[in-house]
């Protein structure tokens, strides 16, 4: 069965520049994540949606970030204008539960980098 | 105070050696409790979840001390391919999964 899948799994931009990620969760999941994970942060979850409804964006560091779920199958997560500050490896998780509580699986990420 | 934390490591430990490690969190109403296991440059996945009467999985056992607030995790018969950072993950203050930087296990042969 195929896991959740990331793209681009990596990117060089320059700052300023606008970045797209791209996460379709495992089917039959309704829950998606998005995380972010540097070395001096550890592990930090930027939004969550239940059944394609953003339910808490509370982690998304700025306005710069945005997020969206148009679909079951398909979620995107955009930065605009990147920082260098920016760069860090983001995954994507789903669950099949409701609750943000419960196990999930997260795809190989994309490993950022901003100029 | 972080929500959750751990011994970065790393635990250094032969082939065939046991290693218990611990992790202590700060959310007595805390209900949910997971191992993860993260390889170098690739993404968590799931080892274990953790219940209240503690569980094992092969050399993997869990265990739970809500009075604590801790959660263990201890590896029988190490293999090489146990080195892995493996992540403590619990339920937060606000409802949401916190996991903790990490504990760097290596395997020596």
């Amino acid at each position: 069965d195929a896991g959740v899948i990331q793209s681009p799994r990596h990117e060089v931009t320059e700052m300023g520049q606008e970045v797209t990620l791209r996460c379709k969760p495992i089917s039959g999941h309704n829950s998606l994540f998005w995380y972010r994970q540097t070395m001096m942060r550890g592990l930090e979850l930027l939004i969550y949606f239940n059944n394609n409804v953003p339910i808490d964006d509370s982690g998304m560091p700025e306005d710069r970030f945005s997020a969206k779920m148009p679909n079951a199958s398909f979620s995107t997560l955009k930065i605009q204008p990147s920082e260098p500050r920016d760069s860090a490896v983001y995954f994507c998780a789903s669950s099949s539960e409701d609750r943000a509580t419960d196990t999930q699986y997260f795809g190989p990420g994309t490993r950022l980098t901003v100029l | 105070r972080k929500e959750v934390e751990q011994d970065p490591g790393p635990f250094n430990v032969p082939e065939g050696a046991t290693v218990a490690f611990n992790c202590t969190y700060s959310n007595s109403a805390s209900q949910s409790f997971f191992w993860y296991r993260q390889d170098c440059r690739k993404e968590p996945k799931l080892l274990m979840s953790v219940y209240s009467s503690g569980n094992e999985d092969g050399r993997f056992t869990a265990q739970l001390n809500r009075a604590s607030q801790y959660i263990s995790l201890l590896i029988r018969d190490s293999k090489l391919s146990d080195s892995a950072t493996y992540l403590c993950v619990v339920t937060g203050s606000w409802g949401k999964l916190q996991f903790g930087a990490g504990t760097q296990v290596v395997v020596t042969p």
